[in-house]
């Protein structure tokens, strides 16, 4: 099976400055989609952005943008002038193309201090 | 908007009894997934779901089993619930197609087994 690894159970960020989250994975298929999701304290998993693996161009999304690295399985999110609403868990998924289920991550825990 | 639906927020049972999770998606989605969700662990897939009375093993599905009578919902079911079963569980659905879809979510159910 497909996994993902986020190897930062937990990261901070300053109010207004710029933090990126990890995460790669593993797989042998060359057709696949990827997804960062963010679940705040609500419970509510919401989707943040994705990014095709055929296309090369890294996805953004206003704040949120990804570096999408193929060869080397790996797949991060940057969060650019962070806001207080940022806080929440998130976690990198994984989903094979013309495929339906979707694996994930163990999560990243953001905190931003004011 | 997509809207999907878990009949409980948080819920006790005791250790031995039989659990429905239940959770309906009103979006004409094919797909439907049940996930656990803990600390460390992000969320693990138990069973997804492709088609009305059809399903399929994920990771974890010991322990666990699910019922599809109708393409709108999709249940979880603890034959025996026991402790190490308290956790949050996940039910999403996601559209049968090959481009970029994301899942969505429902609100999670805390399940306290004691």
């Amino acid at each position: 099976a497909q996994t993902v690894t986020q190897s930062q159970p937990e990261m901070s960020v300053q109010e207004a400055e710029t933090v990126t989250l990890s995460c790669t994975y593993d797989t042998s298929e060359s057709d696949y989609y990827l997804f960062w999701y963010k679940q705040p304290p609500s419970r509510q998993m919401i989707l943040v952005i994705r990014q095709e693996a055929y296309k090369q161009q890294n996805a953004t999304e206003n704040r949120f943008s990804v570096n999408f690295q193929k060869a080397a399985k790996s797949f991060s999110l940057k969060i650019s002038d962070s806001q207080l609403g940022d806080a929440a868990m998130y976690f990198c998924a994984y989903r094979r193309y013309n495929n339906n289920d979707m694996r994930f991550g163990a999560g990243t825990r953001l905190t931003v201090k004011p | 908007d997509v809207k999907v639906t878990q009949s409980s927020r948080y819920l006790v049972k005791r250790t031995g009894e039989k659990v429905f999770l239940e959770c309906v998606q009103d979006m004409d989605h094919e797909n439907m997934f049940w996930y656990r969700q803990d600390p460390g662990l992000g969320l693990r897939l138990i069973y997804f779901s492709y088609d009305v009375k059809m399903k399929e093993k994920g990771d974890i599905p010991e322990g666990y089993s699910v019922s599809r009578e109708k393409k709108e919902r999709f249940s979880l079911i603890l034959e025996s619930a026991s402790t190490n079963q308290t956790s949050m569980y996940l039910c999403a659905s996601s559209p049968t197609r090959t481009e970029n879809t994301e899942a969505f979510f429902g609100q999670g159910t805390r399940l306290t087994v004691v």
